[in-house]
């Protein structure tokens, strides 16, 4: 089974722009979570997506969003980026509830300047 | 709400010697606890995780984890490490409900084995 895919895997992008970061989740995955991870934050939980539903979402700004589609695969979008949301972003999928396992994508490294 | 502490930034143990990663947790219900691995530049990899049953879960690479109750703890262990087993280490705790579920993850810890 192909694993987790992100793209793009690098980015750079000015600060008051916006960026759309997709995700295609392993085969039969319906549940897609969204990761952000920086040196001084750790990994922080963004939004989980199942069945198209947003059913979890992080402390994060409304610039922040994201959406499912009917075959599983996802997108995050941020709008009017500033110098701090320059992260690696981790796409995670996982058959569903709690007790299974996510399988991480290599991520989108985003730099904002 | 829930929480992971990992009490140590980096942990260091030379090659053939055995190792531990602690962690542990706090949680309102039952804990379901994970632990992952990430290598440079890639995504994290999934290692074991404790749902109910054993309190000694094996993984992946030689590694188990050790879930105990009382201490509120899950610390991974190896027997014997490998330089290729330098990388960072998460322990997470999955909350929710039916409703959706979140992973909280702990900040993280470097191991590096030196040959």
């Amino acid at each position: 089974k192909a694993g987790v895919t992100q793209t793009p895997r690098y980015l750079i992008k000015t600060r008051g722009q916006q960026v759309t970061l997709s995700c295609s989740p392993i085969s039969g995955h319906r549940s897609v979570s969204w990761y952000q991870q920086t040196p001084g934050q750790g990994l922080q939980f963004l939004f989980e997506y199942f069945s198209e539903t947003q059913r979890n979402k992080g402390n994060f700004p409304g610039r922040f969003s994201g959406r499912q589609f009917s075959n599983s695969r996802s997108e995050m979008n941020v709008s009017t980026l500033e110098l701090g949301d320059s992260a690696l972003y981790l796409c995670a999928s996982s058959l569903g509830s709690s007790t299974y396992e996510q399988y991480f994508g290599p991520g989108t490294r985003l730099t904002v300047t | 709400a829930q929480s992971v502490a990992q009490p140590e930034d980096q942990v260091n143990v030379a090659e053939g010697n055995p190792l531990t990663v602690k962690c542990t947790y706090s949680v309102s219900g039952n804990p379901y606890l994970f632990w992952y691995v990430q290598y440079p530049n890639r995504g994290l990899q999934f290692l074991l995780k404790y749902i109910t049953g054993d309190n000694l879960v094996k993984g992946s690479y030689g590694f188990e984890a050790e879930f105990n109750k009382s201490q509120t703890s899950f610390h991974l262990k190896k027997p014997s490490a490998l330089v290729s087993d330098s990388a960072l280490y998460f322990c997470a705790v999955r909350e929710g409900n039916t409703g959706g579920f979140k992973t909280i993850f702990g900040a993280g810890t470097r191991l590096f084995v030196k040959a």
